[in-house]
């Protein structure tokens, strides 16, 4: 079975400009999740999908960002403007269901300069 | 707060040596915890599940115990090959996969 795709895997941006990742899980994964890993620590969650609403975005800092998912299935998440501090692999995960583990994609590294 | 240790130093054995690695937690109360291998560049790999009644859980030549009066959990990879070398995350989570959070890795290095 395909895996977790995401795109872009790499992006350098300037501070303050904008910038949108992409992910599509794997098909009939119903929870999405969306972290970012600072070098050096772990998996930090900014937002959790159950299909396609919403049921934990308490850590994501909802000034600078957004994300969605359509149609339960793809999600993008987007940061505007973006900071130095923002720098960081932005990992998207989904799951059967949520008491299920998550399959990882690989990545994008943004670099913020 | 929540938090979620790991062995912050690398863990360097030899071949053939059980790795043993552990995980603590304070003020929270898991529904289950995973262990995660991570290799340089990638997305974590699940290795593990396992919930909050349950004391053990195997799988091949891993091994996860959960103890929830000690609020730690020790992942033992027995019979260690080279190839076991990455990092191993472990990461709690309530009931419905919410507020999930990670501890921040340890590495292994198996040397042969």
């Amino acid at each position: 079975e395909a895996g977790v795709a995401q795109s872009p895997r790499y992006k350098i941006i300037e501070k303050r400009q904008s910038v949108a990742f992409w992910c599509n899980p794997i098909s009939g994964h119903a929870t999405l999740y969306w972290y970012q890993q600072i070098l050096g620590q772990g998996p930090k969650l900014l937002i959790q999908f159950q299909n396609n609403g919403v049921v934990d975005d308490s850590q994501l800092p909802k000034d600078r960002f957004s994300a969605e998912r359509l149609k339960g299935v793809d999600s993008t998440l987007k940061i505007q403007p973006a900071k130095l501090e923002d720098s960081a692999v932005y990992l998207c995960a989904s799951s059967l269901d949520r008491n299920n583990e998550q399959f990882f994609g690989p990545g994008t590294r943004l670099t913020v300069l | 707060s929540q938090k979620i240790e790991q062995n912050s130093e690398a863990l360097n054995i030899q071949e053939g040596k059980t790795a043993t690695l552990t995980c603590n937690y304070t003020n929270y109360s898991p529904a289950y915890l995973q262990w995660y291998r991570q290799d340089p560049g990638r997305g974590p790999v699940f290795l593990l599940l396992i919930r909050e009644n349950e004391k053990e859980k195997r799988k091949e030549r891993l091994k996860v115990t959960f103890d929830t009066t000690l609020k730690q959990s020790l992942f033992h990879i027995t019979a260690s090959q080279p190839a076991d070398s990455a990092t191993y995350l472990c990461a709690l989570a309530r009931t419905g996969g919410f507020k999930t959070i990670f501890g921040a890795g340890t590495r292994l290095f198996v040397k042969a």
